[in-house]
């Protein structure tokens, strides 16, 4: 079956620094999305990306979808307090409807 | 609007008990998803409904059961709870169509079973 991986699982930053976590994929996607969930919340929708090589920015987040359509990033500039959670990456298995979610990378700023 | 809706919010049975989750949108979409979260492990499908009248087994569906009761309505069912099914049980509702393709969350079920 198709796997998902999420590099790092864990991830520890000093405010103000820049880390990228990583999604990578057995199979190629059609398309790929990531959801951040604060600590005692619930997933929510960041983006979708579905074009190859496609890179979309909000703010300090840069995501990216690789050429191959096989990985994906999450790039965070300058980390302040509120990127505290866990950042999913989330892909269609079949065009019915089944999903799947990476493990997730955890994220602590230290102030 | 609401948006997704679960009840309870906490919950403690004891092995062999039963239960229903409740799971309710008020956004219109045809897809409801079923999950658990446990610690380092992501959320992992249990069952999803594409459409009104139709579920399908996600990755991890053994001692559950589901009912699509209507387009609102998808709520998730424990016939004998065991300590493997401690956990926190999140539901979505997917809105897809276009270039729209997104999850809306409810705020989850703790469960405990001792």
């Amino acid at each position: 079956g198709q796997q998902v991986m999420q590099i790092p699982q864990y991830q520890h930053v000093q405010e103000g620094e820049d880390f990228t976590t990583y999604c990578n994929s057995s199979t190629t996607l059609s398309n790929i999305q990531w959801y951040k969930q604060r600590p005692g919340g619930h997933p929510v929708f960041l983006i979708q990306l579905v074009k190859s090589g496609e890179v979309k920015k909000q703010k300090r987040l840069t995501f990216q979808f690789g050429e191959a359509k096989k990985n994906s990033s999450l790039h965070i500039t300058a980390t302040q307090t509120t990127d505290v959670g866990t950042y999913f990456c989330a892909l269609a298995t079949d065009s019915w409807g089944k999903f799947q979610f990476g493990a997730g990378t955890q994220v602590v700023v230290t102030p | 609007n609401a948006g997704v809706t679960q009840t309870p919010k906490f919950q403690v049975l004891k092995t062999g008990q039963s239960m229903t989750l409740q799971c309710a949108q008020d956004m219109n979409h045809n897809s409801m998803y079923w999950y658990r979260q446990d610690p380092g492990m992501g959320l992992r499908l249990i069952y999803y409904s594409a459409s009104e009248g139709t579920t399908d087994k996600g990755e991890v569906p053994n001692g559950y059961n589901v009912s699509r009761l209507n387009k609102r309505e998808f709520s998730l069912r424990l016939e004998s709870a065991a300590p493997s099914q401690t956990s926190v049980y999140f539901c979505a509702s997917r809105d897809r169509g276009g270039y729209t393709d997104t999850q809306y969350f409810g705020p989850g079920t703790r469960l405990t079973v001792l």
